[in-house]
């Protein structure tokens, strides 16, 4: 059974970089075609698909975050992690961590997300 | 970038009662199309794929159907554990599967 755990530091400030990493178990980031997503739902608000990473190394990110955002793979560590920078207020949100499987697309696997608030 | 229209915005059933939640796409996406369960304060649940396929575990009183643009989701025998958000989700055109806004479910 594949399990996600997202991990951040709860509080960023304006202006700075939002890093978070997602811990994986249950099997290998790098073993089949997965791709590892960030998603993430504002206070009240639906869900926001922000990019991922595929168990190759290569990702693709939404096309309002681009500029932004960057998702890469940790192998020694079984996990991946998403860096968002020059984070305002805006980027207030649970963040989730989720698989989809290559060819099949619909995201599988959850992790229970972590809220991250920009505030000074 | 395919819209996703869901309705109502807001749901009221019965305990024993069937719910029935829509789907639209704002072009067709065959039949990729997902939806989840989102119980307040979790992460969201993969209740249906591929239109009317349940996920593992999932309830037999949970049904989907449709194809193209138009999709539904029925929760039969409504019980006090399926409130919740609902969401559909596209994944025709990915990346990035887009997300209905939501129908959030109320037992009366």
């Amino acid at each position: 059974q594949v399990q996600l755990q997202e991990s951040g530091p709860g509080l960023v400030k304006p202006s700075e970089t939002l890093s978070l990493t997602c811990t994986v178990s249950g099997g290998s980031i790098i073993s089949g075609s997965y791709y590892w997503n960030w998603i993430r739902q504002r206070p009240g608000k639906g869900l926001e698909w922000i990019g991922y990473v595929y168990s190759g190394g290569s990702s693709n990110y939404n096309p309002s975050l681009k500029s932004r955002v960057a998702i890469s793979l940790d192998t020694s560590a079984n996990q991946f992690s998403l860096n968002l920078n020059a984070v305002t207020a805006a980027d207030t949100a649970v963040y989730y961590c989720a698989r989809a499987t290559a060819a099949l697309y619909y995201f599988d696997y959850w992790g229970q997300g972590t809220l991250i608030t920009v505030s000074s | 970038e395919i819209v996703m229209t869901q309705s109502p915005a807001t749901l009221s059933v019965s305990p024993g009662e069937r719910a029935t939640l829509s789907c639209r796409a704002s072009q067709s996406v065959s039949g990729h199309l997902a939806w989840y369960q989102q119980i307040p304060g979790q992460a969201p649940r993969l209740l249906i794929y591929g239109a009317s396929t349940r996920a593992t575990g999932i309830s037999g009183r949970f049904s989907g159907t449709g194809s193209g643009t138009e999709f539904t989701l029925s929760i039969s025998n409504l019980q006090s554990e399926d409130l919740a958000v609902y969401y559909c989700l596209q994944y025709s055109n990915w990346p990035p599967g887009t997300f209905g806004q939501g129908t959030k479910l109320e037992i009366k």
